[in-house]
């Protein structure tokens, strides 16, 4: 069975600076998507940024971006020029691309503190 | 706005008591999902549909039911309820056109059972 660790419960940064999360995942599956979400206070869960297991390119979307590395099973998300507003939980989510079911496995979290 | 609709967002239910947790959506999604979160546990998956009709078992279906009468609607049935169903739960859409676009979630309900 797949499993998505968050290794960090919570983490802290200043406002406009760079903080990274990390998220690991095990799986025997070689095509499958990696996803970051955001959830704020208002419990509305954001998708932040998406990547496919079978580009090499690492997926950007503005000040988020992601360092995948497939070897290693790693999947952390960078936040540059950190705002107020990115304040929030983060997981980490794993779909295999094959399957009729499109299940999405999270990890636990990483709640994130934005300092002013 | 285009979504997943979720009702209540908030209930309190006494422990053996019944409900029904609703969740629409306008997508037109073939595939939906319910979740609950629990907390520092991340989000599992309860039951999943991939079409009206068709619904299968989740890592956490114990204590509940659904139906999919509509490709619109996946309701989420609580029979007698128990503390251990307090809970976040959130419902999803998703529409795999050969890619894969993540999930469109509710805004979630939040249940606690006393």
């Amino acid at each position: 069975a797949q499993t998505v660790t968050q290794s960090q419960p919570e983490m802290s940064v200043q406002e406009a600076e760079t903080v990274t999360l990390s998220c690991t995942y095990d799986t025997s599956e070689s095509d499958y998507y990696l996803f970051w979400y955001k959830q704020p206070p208002s419990r509305q869960m954001i998708l932040v940024i998406r990547q496919e297991a079978y580009k090499q390119q690492n997926a950007t979307e503005n000040r988020f971006s992601v360092n995948f590395q497939k070897a290693a099973k790693s999947f952390s998300l960078k936040i540059s020029d950190s705002q107020l507003g990115d304040a929030a939980m983060y997981f980490c989510a794993y779909r295999w691309s094959g399957g009729s079911n499109y299940k999405l496995t999270f990890g636990k979290g990483t709640l994130l503190t934005v300092n002013p | 706005n285009a979504g997943v609709t979720q009702t209540p967002k908030f209930r309190i239910l006494k422990i053996g008591q019944s409900m029904t947790l609703q969740c629409t959506q306008d997508m037109n999604h073939n595939y939906m999902y319910w979740y609950r979160q629990d907390p520092g546990m991340g989000l599992k998956l309860i039951y999943y549909s991939v079409g009206a009709g068709i619904t299968d078992k989740g890592e956490v279906p114990n204590g509940y039911n659904v139906s999919r009468s509509t490709t619109e609607d996946f309701p989420l049935r609580l029979e007698l309820a128990a503390p251990s169903q307090t809970s976040v739960y959130f419902c999803a859409s998703s529409y795999p056109p050969g890619g894969d676009y993540g999930y469109t979630f509710g805004s979630g309900t939040r249940l606690t059972v006393v």
